[in-house]
């Protein structure tokens, strides 16, 4: 099956700081997806992006589906964006979803 | 929006005990899965169903077993809890659309074995 890999593990910002986490995968995907997991572990999907790139406030996804990766743009972070994001992709049997172990993202304010 | 809701936030069972976690989905949505969280390891897969009475075994369903009467209910069945099954148990669902979707999740079902 798929493996996913993400990086960094671990992430601590100032409140006010960009990042980027990525995702790696091992195989070609129709599905591909970033969550935010809050600090009471509800689960929250923030991007459906198997290919190209989408935007939605302070945040930004682009995948690159030819070279198997993805990346999560985190622009002028804010306390509550701290928790776990996770990425999980799919391949053929596209309901199917493999997650990666997460980052975990601490700003501070 | 979609709303996925599981029976109880946190559970204690004893070893030994049969253990039932309920979800429900309010969008008819087709595909409905169950994963256990675990530090270090991400979510994995226990079972998922894509209709009635069908069901799909994933990365980990040793020690578990599934139930889908109902199109909105996926309940997922611990026969013989064991103290290695505490987790946090995810709920989720997602439309069959022709294509892969979006999964919305559940708040989540601390279980604890002692």
């Amino acid at each position: 099956g798929i493996q996913v890999e993400q990086s960094p593990p671990d992430l601590i910002l100032q409140e006010g700081a960009n990042s980027t986490l990525r995702c790696n995968f091992s195989d070609s995907v129709n599905n591909l997806q970033w969550f935010h997991q809050n600090p009471w572990g509800q689960l929250i999907n923030l991007f459906y992006i198997p290919s190209g790139t989408k935007q939605n406030g302070r945040l930004s996804a682009t995948t690159v589906a030819t070279e198997r990766y993805s990346l999560l743009y985190i622009s002028s972070s804010q306390t509550t964006d701290s928790g776990v994001y996770f990425c999980a992709a799919g391949g053929n049997a596209g309901n199917m979803l493999t997650f990666g172990g997460g980052t975990r993202l601490m700003v501070k304010p | 929006d979609v709303k996925v809701t599981q029976s109880s936030r946190y559970l204690v069972k004893r070893t030994g005990e049969k253990v039932f976690l309920e979800c429900v989905q309010d969008m008819d949505h087709e595909n409905m899965f169950w994963y256990r969280q675990d530090p270090g390891l991400g979510l994995r897969l226990i079972y998922f169903s894509y209709d009635v009475k069908m069901k799909e075994k994933g990365d980990i369903p040793e020690g578990y077993s599934v139930s889908r009467e109902k199109k909105e209910r996926f309940s997922l069945i611990l026969e013989s809890a064991s103290t290695n099954q505490t987790s946090m148990y995810l709920c989720a669902s997602m439309r069959l659309s022709g294509r892969a979707d979006t999964q919305y999740f559940g708040p989540g079902t601390r279980l604890t074995v002692l």
